[in-house]
């Protein structure tokens, strides 16, 4: 059975620019979440997503979005990237929320 | 707010050698525990998990109990390898959300290196 997938794994931006993640959830699952990895605040949740519909956004800033296509898959993207936004991108998905199986994550550097 | 205060590392121990990672949390109700491991360059991977109080999760040789009393989900193994080295995370999920939302909560993680 294929695991959560995410694409790009590498992504390397400049500042002001945005960019576009996304994630293939394991087949069957609904929902979907994100979260970023930063060495100095750890791993934080972003917002997640159940049958294309939002449940649950975390305290970022509007810049960072994200929706959910009808196959389960998402993107996430964040406007006007900031230096502060380097980190590792993490999805995860689950049949109803939990538990969550995690992807590989996206590197995302700004320069 | 929920919460997950982990020891702090790095943690370095012998081949062998008996491993034990504490981990606390603060939370309403009650909330489901896990262990995630990452590896060097990967995600998080599932290690182990606990719904419910005096439950206990297992797999690989880890271990970890679910106690209410003390809130604590410390993670064991009898005898590490040096493919154990990795970060380990404990982190929780509410015990029952309206929305049908089981938002992670994560510790800091910590860094276990095995020696051969």
């Amino acid at each position: 059975k294929a695991g959560v997938t995410q694409t790009p794994r590498y992504l390397i931006k400049t500042r002001g620019q945005q960019v576009t993640l996304s994630c293939s959830p394991i087949s069957g699952h609904r929902s979907v979440s994100w979260y970023q990895q930063t060495p100095g605040q750890g791993l934080q949740f972003l917002f997640e997503y159940f049958s294309e519909t939002q449940r649950n956004k975390g305290n970022f800033p509007g810049r960072f979005s994200g929706r959910q296509f009808s196959n389960s898959r998402s993107e996430m993207n964040v406007s006007t990237l900031e230096l502060g936004d380097s980190a590792l991108y993490l999805c995860a998905s689950s049949l109803t929320g939990q538990p969550q199986h995690f992807g590989d994550g996206t590197r995302l550097s700004i320069l | 707010g929920d919460s997950v205060t982990q020891m702090e590392g790095p943690v370095t121990l012998s081949e062998e050698a008996f491993l034990t990672i504490n981990c606390t949390y603060t939370a309403t109700g009650y909330p489901s525990l896990f262990w995630y491991v990452q590896y060097p360059g990967e995600g998080l991977q599932l290690l182990l998990k606990a719904t419910k109080a005096d439950d206990k999760g297992s797999n690989k040789g880890f271990e970890a109990t679910y106690r209410k009393e003390t809130t604590s989900f410390h993670l064991e193994k009898g005898s590490v390898q040096v493919s154990d080295s990795a970060v380990y995370f404990c982190a929780l999920s509410p015990a029952y959300s309206g929305a049908g939302s089981y938002q992670l909560t994560f510790g800091k993680g910590t860094k276990l290196s095995v020696i051969p």
